[in-house]
């Protein structure tokens, strides 16, 4: 079965400054998808990266990376140059493709960006 | 290009009456998901579609909740007998068919308040 951690309910961060939100996954699967959504305080889900279990380079895009580290099941979100627009809940997910599975998510980390 | 549509926005329903959730996918697109998120949770799958079609309902649950994806239309999640507990955001994503990866769309949500 799948599964999702996410081990940091809030964090902090000054602005202008790197991030890093954890998530660590667990799966039989050889094959997946890796995701990370930006949900501010309107409510939408904003997709933000995406990383394939066989993709040899980490995913980037913009100021989000994704620090895929596959034998430690760990795909950690980092934020480079952060800004007060990033404050905001953050949620990692998986999706096997063994099937039309759907994606699931882990509990989120609220992120907050101070001046 | 409109992204997912989702309505209404917000829904306030007295305690056994119905809700009604509707999500109009991005052209082009014929898979729909349904997920629920309860407050400073993450998102939770509920239902699968395919147009005429329930392929994945394992995240419904037994009771008063039921979803469609007609031929024509939007795809609809229907609430019967509302409790407090049912108290949401419901969220909408589609997908195109194909092969994996499959990233999804979501529309902005519907929340849903029981009094």
């Amino acid at each position: 079965a799948q599964k999702i951690t996410q081990t940091q309910p809030g964090m902090f961060v000054q602005e202008k400054e790197a991030v890093t939100l954890d998530c660590t996954y667990d799966t039989s699967d050889p094959s997946y998808g890796l995701f990370w959504y930006k949900q501010p305080s309107s409510g939408e889900m904003i997709f933000l990266i995406y990383q394939g279990s066989y993709d040899q380079q980490n995913a980037t895009e913009g100021r989000y990376s994704l620090n895929f580290q596959k034998a430690r099941k760990s795909a950690n979100l980092v934020i480079s140059a952060s800004q007060l627009g990033d404050s905001a809940m953050y949620f990692c997910a998986m999706r096997e493709y063994s099937g039309n599975t759907p994606l699931v998510f882990g509990k989120g980390t609220r992120l907050s960006v101070i001046a | 290009n409109a992204g997912v549509m989702q309505n209404p926005r917000h829904l306030v329903r007295r305690r056994g009456q119905e809700a009604r959730l509707r999500c109009s996918p991005m052209k082009g697109h014929s898979h729909v998901y349904w997920y629920r998120q309860l407050p400073e949770e993450g998102l939770k799958f509920m239902v699968y579609l395919q147009k005429e079609n329930i392929i994945d309902e394992s995240g419904m649950p037994k009771e008063r909740f039921s979803a469609e994806f007609p031929k024509e239309g939007p795809s609809i999640l229907r609430i019967q007998q509302v409790v407090r507990g049912d108290s949401a955001a419901y969220f909408c994503a589609s997908s195109q068919p194909g092969l994996a990866p499959l990233e999804q769309y979501f529309g902005p949500g519907t929340r849903l308040t029981v009094t």
